[in-house]
């Protein structure tokens, strides 16, 4: 069947050290992923979208790998921080308008 | 300030009482979808729009009708609410690509809390 997986455990990290979240699929032949960032009790908000054809992608602190032969997508935040803290998820697009997330990582960073 | 607004925030019905949950983007995007949001589940799809007068299921859309006869407006309707349909629900917009898919990163709604007694 097909599955997105993304770490079910929560990340606690030390401030100012990077954050590496994965995002692991089976059974897709992704067009694009996309990961966003949700705060308790509010909407998803986009961060970056990767196409197949791109094995990286930059936006300030943050950084995305997309890997089809793996069937893998790594997210990065480099020089983490406390406003970091939250849940991110991970988001295949197949094609069209069929999109299927993740269910999160929740992520903490320390002070 | 581009926005994708749902009301309620919070709602509580009983089972069997019909129910909208109203959704309204100010961004001019073709393409709108509702999500429920439950526990260790992830966001799944109930149905998606790509333009006014056309509508299509996603993956879970038993129990759930929906209408897009505005560019803006995208309702959820509950013709008859059970308790498994309590849940958090997003309304999602997006531009269309130009290859007409959804290449554009997602503008979700605050959230919609329902609960079904």
């Amino acid at each position: 069947s097909q599955k997105i997986e993304q770490n079910s455990e929560a990340l606690n990290i030390q401030e100012g050290k990077t954050a590496t979240l994965t995002c692991n699929y089976t059974n897709y032949s992704p067009a694009y992923l996309q990961w966003y960032r949700q705060d308790p009790g509010r909407g998803p908000v986009f961060l970056l979208l990767i196409r197949e054809n791109e094995k990286e992608k930059r936006k300030e602190r943050l950084k995305v790998t997309f890997d089809t032969t793996l069937k893998q997508s790594l997210f990065h935040i480099t020089a983490s921080q406390p406003a970091d803290s939250a849940t991110y998820l991970c988001a295949l697009l197949t094609g069209g308008f069929k999109t299927i997330f993740g269910a999160g990582t929740r992520l903490f960073v320390k002070a | 300030e581009a926005q994708v607004t749902q009301n309620p925030r919070y709602l509580i019905t009983v089972t069997g009482k019909k129910l909208t949950v109203t959704c309204s983007q100010n961004m001019n995007h073709e393409y709108m979808s509702w999500y429920r949001q439950d526990p260790g589940l992830g966001l799944r799809q109930i149905y998606y729009s790509m333009n006014v007068e056309v509508t299509d299921k996603g993956d879970v859309p038993e129990g759930y009708k929906v209408s897009r006869k505005e560019k803006r407006n995208f309702p959820l309707i509950l013709e008859s609410p059970s308790p498994n349909q309590t849940s958090l629900y997003f309304c999602a917009s997006s531009l269309v690509g130009d290859r007409g898919d959804s290449s554009y990163g997602y503008t979700f709604g605050s959230g919609t809390r329902l609960t079904v007694v």
